[in-house]
């Protein structure tokens, strides 16, 4: 099945600078790679998600690109704020009929520092 | 509107017990998911319901974790004889399902389980 590596684990920046996380995946048929962000003792909450036929999509601060040779995908944020603090998690699917399941990374904490 | 909602938000159990959790998921999303997440680590798949059915059952961890939904709406997770390692949060997502292809999913705020 699909596995996925999501580096670094633990992510401190001062504010107002850029932060970079970085997934692999395993499965080269995978073809949705979607971004969530929990914050404490909540859901996680989609921020940001791309399809294996596009390598780069932004929204305001947030992009990811996706290199489907490499199989990696990585997620910036610019000009990063105090509320970006959180623990962000990468996503990979294999978009079949009947098999959805999403295999989500183990996380980034991410601590941006005022 | 109203997301996916989740309850308990908390339970606490005696190992042995059963427990039922419930998710409530957005209104006329077709497709629904369990996740378990373990302290500090990422989102584990359950079981996936499409409608009623559940196509993909292949996370669930034994045969004491089992899941039903009804009328294509609530599902309800169940964990028989509970063990201390099935502390975790229970995340519940929905999403809307055109053709072959599912769109985004949206979690819930999750179920604390903890067993004692």
């Amino acid at each position: 099945g699909e596995n996925v590596e999501q580096h670094p684990s633990t992510l401190s920046v001062q504010e107002g600078d850029s932060a970079v996380i970085k997934c692999t995946y395993s499965d080269s048929a995978s073809n949705y790679f979607p971004w969530y962000k929990q914050e404490l003792g909540k859901g996680p909450q989609l921020i940001i998600d791309i399809r294996s036929n596009v390598g780069e999509k932004k929204d305001q601060r947030i992009a990811v690109t996706l290199n489907k040779t490499a199989k990696h995908f990585s997620l910036h944020i610019t000009e990063t704020q105090p509320e970006d603090s959180a623990v962000y998690f990468c996503a990979a699917r294999l978009s079949n009929f009947g098999n959805e399941k999403l295999t989500f990374g183990t996380g980034t904490r991410l601590t941006i520092i005022p | 509107g109203a997301g996916v909602s989740q309850s308990p938000s908390n339970k606490v159990t005696e190992k042995g017990k059963d427990v039922e959790l419930r998710c409530d998921p957005i209104s006329g999303h077709t497709a629904l998911y369990w996740y378990r997440q373990s302290l500090g680590q990422g989102l584990e798949f359950l079981i996936y319901f499409q409608g009623n059915s559940a196509p993909d059952k292949s996370g669930l961890p034994s045969d004491r974790f089992s899941a039903e939904r009804t009328g294509g709406s609530v599902s309800t997770l169940t964990i028989q004889r509970t063990q201390q390692e099935d502390s975790a949060v229970y995340l519940c997502a929905s999403s809307f399902q055109s053709g072959e292809a599912t769109d985004t999913q949206y979690f819930g705020p999750g179920t604390r389980l903890t067993v004692l």
